[in-house]
């Protein structure tokens, strides 16, 4: 149990242009998912919390207009990358925390973003 | 002072050691525990949570906590050359005039390198 999935899994786009990224929780409903980036070498940056139905909370410094979360059902979230750019390459992760139990989060595999 | 506090190692072990992950975190109200293990290039797993003081095993692997001096560790029994990976020590903390958003705040992790 637990499954989190995203899609896709690594994607390469040039700059300028926008990138959608699923995150699904398969076999359980999360009420809130977790929007994460890491770069190389380093922790996991909290970029946004999502709960369904509602609008994302944003960590500071995260600019929400150029990272759109949507939370649209207890099973998906996405996060589209505006007018993207090579800062912008790096490892996207999405977490999902189980409505039933207390706060464990599950993370997805992960998108591999690449601006060229 | 960081939040969530782990030396980043690397820690290294020779095969079926004990291998000693710890982490401390800051004063406020923090609920829950977890350790997660992330592969080089891949996102995190959870493999441990913990709740109340003392001790919880699952396996090889036992976490340990003690609110009172703020201080969670993950031992790893007979480690395996397949425990090399890096450790996240994650913490969910009570946040003032927010609540509990189920936010974690993750360490930066503890690289472990078990060898053969």
């Amino acid at each position: 149990g637990a499954v989190v999935s995203q899609h896709p899994s690594r994607v390469i786009c040039k700059s300028g242009t926008s990138v959608k990224i699923e995150c699904r929780s398969l076999d359980f409903q999360a009420t809130t998912m977790f929007w994460y980036r890491q770069f190389p070498k380093q922790s996991l940056m909290l970029m946004a919390t999502s709960n369904e139905g509602s609008k994302a909370t944003y960590e500071q410094g995260v600019e929400k207009d150029k990272f759109l979360i949507n939370h649209a059902s207890l099973t998906l979230s996405t996060l589209t990358v505006t007018s993207a750019h090579p800062e912008d390459s790096s490892f996207y992760i999405c977490s999902a925390r189980d409505r039933r139990q207390f706060y464990e989060q599950y993370f997805g595999p992960g998108t591999r973003l690449t601006v060229t | 002072q960081k939040e969530v506090e782990q030396n980043s190692g690397p820690l290294s072990v020779p095969e079926g050691a004990i291998a000693s992950l710890n982490c401390t975190y800051s004063d406020r109200v923090s609920q829950s525990f977890f350790w997660y293990r992330q592969y080089s290039g891949k996102s995190p797993e959870l493999i441990m949570s913990i709740y109340s003081n003392g001790d919880k095993e699952d396996g090889r692997f036992t976490a340990q906590l003690n609110k009172a001096s703020q201080y969670v560790s993950l031992l790893i029994r007979d480690s395996q050359p397949s425990d090399s990976a890096t450790y996240l020590c994650a913490v969910n903390m009570r946040e003032r005039g927010s609540g509990n958003t189920g936010k974690l705040i993750f360490g930066q992790g503890t690289t472990l390198q078990v060898k053969p």
